[in-house]
């Protein structure tokens, strides 16, 4: 089976902190993501890597940086946590383009 | 214009019943579809793939893509209580690495 795992399910942040939230896969896929899910809204697609150090922007870039140093790993970064940003994250791999993406059991990230 | 439509809902059905969720897209190049279920407060979970036109069958699942209608669909045969969830359809554009969601179909499955 594939596992996600994305490295806490619950965060609470303050404003203007840099926050780290880390996702793993076990699979060698080589197409990573990080989404945002808000209420009304569905999912949006932040960041996407498809290699190693190799990363595209999304839908809603404007805030958060990512790296990808090793290809089971893609982590997503705010620079500067905002109350706006409080949202559930979700980290997603597929193995190659055009083919499913399995999620991780998300993060919840609160900014207050 | 929304690149993946779905009817938010909600949906009800009664138990045992056959549940029919629908998804239009817009880009015609689109290749790969996909449908999620997600439970409150949970991750999406993948049911179905389905890349060509016609039927696709797995269990009490059965998803049907018309690509000359842009259209992608996902019957829930006998449906179950524990169907009850958000169902999200996902579209796979070509020759890019990233899928489009809808903003999802909430069911609710009457005992």
């Amino acid at each position: 089976d594939v596992k996600v795992t994305q490295s806490s399910r619950y965060l609470v942040k303050r404003t203007g902190e840099k926050v780290f939230l880390e996702c793993v896969q076990d699979m060698d896929h080589e197409n990573m993501f990080w989404y945002r899910q808000d209420p009304g809204l569905g999912l949006r697609l932040i960041y996407f890597s498809y290699d190693v150090k190799m990363k595209e922007k999304g839908d809603i870039p404007e805030g958060y940086s990512v790296s990808r140093e090793k290809k089971e790993r893609f982590s997503l970064i705010l620079e500067s946590a905002s109350t706006n940003q409080t949202s559930m994250y979700l980290c997603a791999s597929s193995v190659r383009r055009n083919t499913e993406a399995f999620f991780g059991q998300g993060t919840r990230l609160t900014v207050v | 214009q929304k690149e993946v439509e779905q009817n938010s809902g909600p949906l009800s059905v009664p138990e045992g019943a056959i549940a029919s969720l629908n998804c239009t897209y817009s880009d015609r190049v689109s290749q790969s579809f996909f449908w999620y279920r997600q439970y409150s407060g949970k991750s999406p979970e993948l049911i179905m793939s389905i890349y060509s036109n016609g039927d696709k069958e797995d269990g009490r699942f059965t998803a049907q893509l018309n690509k000359a209608s842009q259209y992608v669909s996902l019957l829930i045969r006998d449906s179950q209580p524990s169907d009850s969830a958000t169902y999200l359809c996902a579209v796979g554009m070509y020759n890019f690495n990233k899928f489009y969601f809808g903003s999802g179909t909430k069911l609710n499955v009457k005992p």
